[in-house]
């Protein structure tokens, strides 16, 4: 069956680290993969797209890979500040007849420390 | 500039009762999604509209029917709510392949 994991539900690191998070799928061949940040009660908020034939995606602190062969992409933030203290999920597009619909992992929340 | 505003933000029904969750976006996106989100369940998609005239069910679209208005506005509407309906729902739009803007959410509760 399709299944999208995001390795760790939870993710504390020290403030000025670089906090790393996974996103894995099996049984999908996306077109893309993007991420979402979502604080506590509000909507996801869209951060960076990669396609299929990209390998990497920068976005100021942020830095997203995307390996297709592996099925995994990892999702960056670069020293990283207590306001990146969100949960962070992971979507794909399935391609052909799923193509723009969006198939959300679970999340990871991440807690910087001051 | 709204983005994708969604109403009511909360609302409790009683078992049985209908009501219609309303969407609407001013960025000219041909493409609106309903998604509803439950704890440990992620963001589950109900129904969604590739363009005006046009809807396609989810992943999780029993018990739910949706209505694209126009471009604008796309409803969603529970005919008998059931207490496996308390979610909090999400309304989403875009373009193509690029990200999705999603509203604030209704937070619904089914008693």
């Amino acid at each position: 069956s399709q299944k999208i994991e995001q390795n760790s539900e939870a993710l504390n690191i020290q403030e000025g680290k670089t906090a790393t998070l996974t996103c894995n799928y099996t049984n999908y061949s996306p077109a893309y993969l993007q991420w979402y940040r979502q604080d506590p009660g509000r909507g996801p908020v869209f951060l960076l797209l990669i396609r299929e034939n990209e390998k990497e995606k920068r976005k100021e602190r942020l830095k997203v890979t995307f390996d297709t062969t592996l099925k995994q992409s990892l999702f960056h933030i670069t020293a990283s500040q207590p306001a990146d203290s969100a949960t962070y999920l992971c979507a794909l597009d399935a391609g052909g007849t799923s193509y723009g619909k969006l198939t959300f992992g679970q999340g990871t929340i991440l807690t910087v420390h001051p | 500039n709204a983005g994708v505003t969604q109403t009511p933000k909360f609302q409790v029904l009683k078992t049985g009762q209908s009501m219609t969750l309303q969407c609407a976006q001013d960025m000219n996106h041909n493409s609106m999604y309903w998604y509803r989100q439950d704890p440990g369940m992620g963001l589950r998609l109900i129904y969604y509209s590739a363009s005006e005239g046009t809807t396609d069910k989810g992943e999780v679209p029993n018990g739910y029917n949706v209505s694209r208005l126009n471009k604008r506005e796309f409803s969603l509407r529970l005919e008998s709510a059931a207490p496996s309906q308390t979610s909090v729902y999400f309304c989403a739009s875009s373009v193509e392949t690029y990200g999705y803007t999603f509203g604030s959410g209704t937070r619904l509760t089914v008693v």
